[in-house]
């Protein structure tokens, strides 16, 4: 059973550039979150995604954006790249109907280094 | 808004010695309070998690914690060090109807000495 997978596992890019990370989540999971862990931080919320829709969104601006795909695969796009978006981006599956005690099970993430 | 707080952002112990990590939480509603573990360059992966069932929760690799409503704490134990519990460990908050967005505290580096 493949747990969570990240792609890529490292990327460097310079300011005023765009991303996109992705994500593949657990078997049998349907909802997929993603978080942004700057060094020395513990990890932030930015969105999640169920049923190919924005559910929750955290303090993030609007450049950062998602999108799910039929099969709750997930991308996490960033536009205008600021050395402060330089961080490990995780991305969590889990399944919706557990509700608020349902295990979110993480990723390896995808290290973004903006120069 | 739900919060955590843990103290102490570096924690170091020797092999076979006590493992005591502390976590305070904010909420203003019932949480469901989470700890992860994270090793060099990988993901989170849970250790245990409190949902309002049994206070103390018992974890993988010899975890446990315990939910204290009156102290609103969750501190996570582990009777005896190994070297492979040398990583970084978060504390983690969520509430019902809070769709598992968790809210993480800053993380505790753990670090096991022989």
């Amino acid at each position: 059973d493949a747990g969570v997978t990240q792609s890529p596992t490292h990327l460097i890019k310079t300011r005023g550039q765009q991303v996109t990370l992705r994500c593949s989540p657990k078997s049998g999971h349907d909802t997929v979150s993603w978080y942004q862990q700057a060094l020395g931080q513990g990890p932030q919320f930015i969105f999640q995604y169920y049923e190919e829709e924005e559910r929750q969104r955290g303090n993030f601006p609007d450049r950062f954006s998602g999108h799910q795909f039929p099969n709750y695969s997930s991308e996490l796009n960033v536009n205008a790249l600021l050395l402060g978006d330089s961080a490990l981006y995780l991305c969590a599956s889990s399944f919706r109907r557990g509700g608020s005690t349902d295990t979110q099970y993480f990723g390896p993430g995808t290290r973004l280094t903006v120069l | 808004a739900q919060s955590v707080t843990q103290l102490g952002s570096h924690v170091s112990v020797s092999e076979g010695a006590l493992v005591l990590l502390r976590c305070n939480y904010s909420s203003s509603v019932p949480p469901y309070l989470f700890w992860y573990v994270q090793y060099p360059n990988q993901g989170l992966q849970l250790l245990l998690k409190y949902t309002s069932a049994a206070t103390l929760v018992k974890g993988i690799n010899g975890f446990e914690a315990e939910f204290k409503k009156s102290e609103t704490s969750f501190h996570l134990t582990k009777p005896s060090a190994h070297m492979r519990d040398a990583a970084e460990y978060f504390c983690a908050v969520t509430v019902t109807g809070g769709g598992n967005k968790l809210t993480f505290g800053t993380g505790t580096q753990l670090k096991v000495e022989l």
